[in-house]
Formats: structure tokens, sequence, C-alpha cells
């Protein structure tokens, strides 16, 4: 069973419209990530949470917003989507106090038209 | 800022040959280094990390890493290529505080049969 699963995979939307991408996690960690992944940039961190009570902005965090439902679950959300956030986008775990290793996701592929 | 430079965006190498993706990071303090890997349509997988300690670091598929401080760099390498180690490479180093990391744009690793 994986680790960190997230839904829905593959999601095709028009722009405008709303949309929530769900991470949920089995590792017992208390550290959540979100990235979005372009072709030639890398991953680029969105947002992230040390824990249900503590939500940071990563570096490129404008059009988006967080949820942490549980210490197990962190929700993305794209509050009114427009077609360059089209990407993949990924979640990925972490254990305070480890050395700092992040687990991730398979990821869900969004493409706004 | 910490910040991460991959040296080639795609490397190609005959099956059975070495391979070396090259990794350099910002820092003047040492961080911790990474290296993911992830094939197509899949997440990020942690192939090797350094932490503390030995500077040559053995990770999985045969692939090893070294730090080397002096010229602040991480490079992979793998004495024989496979045609199963075709995917993208990222090198990741933590941030400042240790708290976040910092993802290079990624090495696109092409084995030629």
């Amino acid at each position: 069973d994986a680790d960190v699963t997230q839904t829905p995979r593959n999601r095709i939307t028009k722009t405008g419209k709303r949309i929530m991408l769900e991470c949920s996690q089995t590792k017992g960690h208390d550290r959540m990530y979100w990235y979005r992944q372009d072709p030639g940039l890398g991953l680029r961190l969105i947002y992230y949470s040390f824990d249900v009570k503590d939500i940071n902005k990563g570096e490129i965090s404008d059009g988006y917003s967080v949820s942490r439902q549980a210490q197990a679950k962190f929700s993305l959300s794209l509050e009114s989507a427009i077609p360059n956030q089209t990407a993949l986008y990924f979640c990925a775990t972490s254990r305070s106090g480890s050395s700092y290793e992040q687990y991730f996701g398979p990821g869900t592929r969004l493409t706004v038209t | 800022a910490q910040s991460v430079t991959q040296l080639g965006s795609h490397v190609s190498v005959s099956e059975g040959a070495l391979v070396l993706l090259r990794c350099n990071y910002s820092s003047s303090v040492p961080p911790y280094l990474f290296w993911y890997v992830q094939y197509p349509n899949q997440g990020l997988q942690l192939l090797l990390k350094y932490t503390t300690g030995a500077t040559l670091v053995k990770g999985i598929n045969g692939f090893e890493a070294e730090f080397k401080k002096s010229e602040t760099s991480f490079h992979l390498t793998k004495p024989s290529a496979h045609m199963s180690d075709a995917a993208e490479y990222f090198c990741a180093v933590t941030d400042s505080y240790g708290n976040k990391l910092v993802f290079g744009a990624g090495t696109i690793l092409r084995v030629k049969s």
C-alpha cells in the first residue's frame, strides 16, 4: 500500500473553476508539503505545514491555498484555475527531527484549459 | 538563499558506461544533500542522502555520490549504466534553516543500447 496517496491522479478543468487536490499519508509524519513540477524548472514549493496549526507559504503560493485537516491530510486548492497552473503537483511528507528527507506521492497531473 | 545547479538538463550514455550527473549548491554552510530519481509517471524516490560523516555515500541501484565541501558539490555516479536507469534525477539540499528542500532543475538521463 502506498504511504502517500494523492487524488485525483489526473484532472482536466476549465479556467475559472475551483479545484481541490488531496493528499493523505500513513507514514505518521508531522510535516507535509505541496510542490509543482514544470519541465526544466524542477520542483517548486507551494505551501508547507509542520503540524496541523502551522501552515507556511512557499516560493510560489499566489493563486493557491491549503488546508491541513488532520496530521495525515493536506489539501491544495486552486480558487480560480488559470492555464499557467497546468503542471504536475506533488505532495510530500517528512518527520521532524529526522534528516529531512521527504517522501513523495505519485503526483496529480492537472490541465487547465 | 540556497540554490542548486544541475549541469546538463539531458545526459546520454551508452549501456555499461559510467554515469556522472553533476550537482553544485550555493551555501557555505554544509547542508544535508539528497538525490532523487523520478521514473516516468511516478513520484520522486530517494536514491541517497548525505547528512554527516563519511562523504562518499552509497544509495540504491548501485548509485553513489560524494560530498565535496571545498567544491560545494554532490555529484552522482554509477560505474555501469543500465537501461533501467533511464529517468530524471533531481539533486536537493536543505535550506539555510534546515526546514525545507531546495531542488535543482533536474537532469534527464538517457541510456543507449
